[in-house]
């Protein structure tokens, strides 16, 4: 079975600073990757995926991640953070064939102080 | 067009009582998917439906039942609530186009006393 791993648990940045979040993930076959964000009282949103092709992806918000095979990872990546981008952020995986649900990390709690 | 919604939004139970989480989708989505969100534990797939009259079980399935008897309803029950089942559940639903792009409801914070 494939599994998450987000290193980061709680992360605290100023405005303007660099982020960088960590995601690995287990599975030995194609997988889809994905990056979901839960603003504080709202529901999940999807920010960014991957299926196939260039391997750095672009989101909503001025997110990025790179999918690097070789490592088994998806980073998250933003220039500059800013306060409105405190959340918490959760990387998923799927299979590229079979189930259609997906498996989730346990999430990295960004808070960005103005 | 509302979406993916959850009833309710906040249920406090005793252990050994029985519920059901409602959760209906307007999108005419196919699959829709039922988790859990622990704390430090992130969101683990309780049980899923690909369709009317298909379900399976994801990785945490003990205690709940789940039927799909229509495309737009997905009800999650538990049998007989245990402290252990005290959660935020998250339904979700996506397409057979997108299928795995999911839309997720708002949320029900359960709490088993």
């Amino acid at each position: 079975a494939q599994s998450v791993s987000q290193h980061n648990h709680h992360v605290i940045l100023s405005e303007a600073a660099s982020l960088e979040l960590g995601c690995n993930y287990s599975y030995g076959g194609t997988v889809n990757l994905f990056w979901y964000v839960q603003y504080p009282g709202q529901h999940l949103q999807l920010l960014l995926k991957y299926f196939s092709g260039d391997p750095l992806v672009k989101g909503i918000k001025g997110f990025e991640a790179e999918f690097i095979k070789s490592k088994f990872s998806f980073n998250l990546r933003k220039p500059s953070v800013q306060w409105s981008d405190t959340a918490e952020y959760f990387c998923a995986v799927t299979p590229y064939t079979g189930r259609r649900a997906l498996t989730f990390g346990s999430g990295t709690r960004l808070q960005v102080q103005p | 067009n509302a979406g993916v919604t959850q009833t309710p939004k906040f249920q406090v139970l005793k252990t050994g009582q029985s519920m059901t989480l409602q959760c209906a989708q307007d999108m005419n989505h196919e699959y829709m998917s039922w988790y859990r969100q622990d704390p430090g534990m992130g969101l683990r797939l309780i049980h899923y439906s690909v369709g009317a009259g298909i379900t399976d079980q994801g990785e945490v399935p003990n205690g709940y039942n789940v039927s799909r008897s229509t495309t737009e309803d997905f009800p999650l029950r538990l049998l007989s609530a245990a402290p252990s089942q005290t959660s935020v559940y998250f339904c979700a639903s996506s397409s057979h186009v997108a299928p795995f792009e999911q839309y997720f409801g708002p949320g029900t914070r359960l709490t088993v006393t």
